[in-house]
């Protein structure tokens, strides 16, 4: 089974702090994806990348980086945590084609102080 | 732009009866459809997805979901609910004719409770 793997289950950090979240994938996946999940609006997008050292902002990118210096890591990046950053991270993997199923790990949740 | 509802934020449902979890899309030309599930304090599980063919498409754990081009929408459905299948279900659609970068976009969720 493909296994997205993320670092921490649970982050609490100050106001001001650079926060790093870490991905990792074990199938050899093109696509990685960050999302944020907060009650009552689902899912969204932040970044995305489709090859190492590629990325795209998806619908809410500000506030965020990425780096992707290796296939089956994916690092999202707080250059400095804000309250309104308080959420549920999740990232996600696909091997490519639009038809592919997205695969996520287990979910970060964040508290930013 | 693409954009997916689910007007239910939360379905209550009695073990043993049918349920039906609601979903409606817009895109610019056709979609492919998938719905995911998310156990608590989990991260989202794949269930289903409509990519072309037969309009009933069925999924994972007894789960299934009918296409309907007029009506915009994907509903999820199962003949007999159990008390295990009680989460948050998301539906989500990406536009057949976008690049290769792969954008999904996902409803705001809707959660299931199966009572007893």
């Amino acid at each position: 089974d493909v296994k997205v793997t993320q670092s921490s289950r649970y982050l609490v950090k100050r106001t001001g702090e650079k926060v790093f979240l870490e991905c990792v994938q074990d199938m050899d996946h093109e696509n990685m994806f960050w999302y944020r999940q907060d009650p009552g609006l689902g899912l969204r997008l932040i970044y995305f990348s489709y090859d190492v050292k590629m990325k795209e902002k998806g619908d809410i990118p500000e506030g965020y980086s990425v780096s992707r210096e290796k296939k089956e890591r994916f690092s999202l990046i707080l250059e400095s945590a804000s309250t309104n950053q308080t959420s549920m991270y999740l990232c996600a993997s696909t091997g490519g084609g639009h038809n592919e199923k997205l695969f996520f790990g287990s979910g970060t949740q964040l508290s930013v102080l | 732009a693409q954009s997916v509802a689910q007007p239910e934020d939360q379905v209550n449902v009695a073990e043993g009866n049918p349920l039906t979890v609601k979903c409606t899309y817009s895109v610019s030309g056709n979609p492919y459809l998938f719905w995911y599930v998310q156990y608590p304090n989990r991260g989202l599980q794949f269930l289903l997805k409509y990519i072309t063919g037969d309009n009933l498409v069925k999924g994972s754990y007894g789960f299934e979901a009918e296409f309907n081009k007029s009506q915009t929408s994907f509903h999820l459905k199962k003949p007999s609910a159990l008390v295990s299948d009680s989460a948050l279900y998301f539906c989500a659609v990406r536009d057949r004719a976008g690049g290769a970068t792969n954008k999904l976009i996902f409803g705001t969720g809707t959660l299931l409770a199966v009572q007893p």
